[in-house]
């Protein structure tokens, strides 16, 4: 069966500092990928989504990268956080044109 | 690109109503709605979906309807219980990304 990993589930950071989030898929191959964010009380924003391994689309600009190094392996960046990153950020994965299963979430408060 | 809207943002029903939440959707191309259900703190969970080939499908109380001609798709939950308490999301695909709506906060009072 498929499972999806994300870690870690809680995060405080500083203003300026990095940010590396991980999501794992197991047990399926090709999935497409997803980054949302939902802020606190709001709906679930696409920040990237993946078709496959190096093909990154990003629907808004913003302070983050993604990148997608292996077929089953999703990272979510940044060089320097801002306030306005925090957030619960939510990986997900599908098989194409299906339905999008969730990891447990990061909540990542930047201070 | 997709739009998805969803309305109401909240709604608040008694015990034993029926709740309806609604989408519209702009991309005429999208294929698959699927309708998620968020509670507190948790990751949402798919709780019903519909294909663009298909105009109703019902899952005990809860039934999704399609209108592609109007590019609109409505939830239905029938003899709402309180743990049907939480946010609803609907979301729309056309095989590649998969846009969500904004969300609605349903309560249900016993």
């Amino acid at each position: 069966s498929q499972t999806i990993h994300q870690w870690p589930a809680t995060l405080v950071q500083p203003v300026g500092s990095p940010l590396s989030l991980e999501c794992t898929v197991e047990g399926t191959s090709n999935p497409n990928l997803y980054w949302y964010r939902q802020a606190a009380g709001r709906g679930l924003q696409l920040l990237f989504y993946s078709v496959g391994i190096g093909q990154i689309s990003s629907e808004v600009p913003q302070n983050l990268s993604a990148s997608r190094p292996q077929d089953r392996q999703f990272i979510l960046s940044s060089k320097k956080l801002l306030l306005s990153d925090s957030g619960f950020y939510l990986c997900a994965w599908s098989p194409q044109g299906a339905e999008a299963f969730f990891g447990q979430g990061t909540r990542l408060t930047v201070v | 690109g997709e739009n998805v809207e969803q309305h109401p943002s909240t709604l608040s029903v008694q015990e034993g109503d029926s709740a309806v939440i609604k989408c519209t959707y702009s991309d005429s191309a999208s294929n698959y709605f699927p309708w998620y259900k968020q509670e507190l703190g948790k990751r949402p969970q798919l709780i019903i979906d519909i294909r663009s080939n298909v105009g109703e499908k019902k899952d005990q109380r809860i039934a999704v309807t399609l209108n592609k001609t109007a590019k609109h798709f409505s939830l239905h939950i029938t003899e709402t219980q309180p743990e049907d308490s939480a946010v609803y999301f609907c979301a729309a695909s056309r095989g590649d990304k998969l846009i969500f709506g904004t969300g609605t906060r349903l309560q249900v009072f016993p």
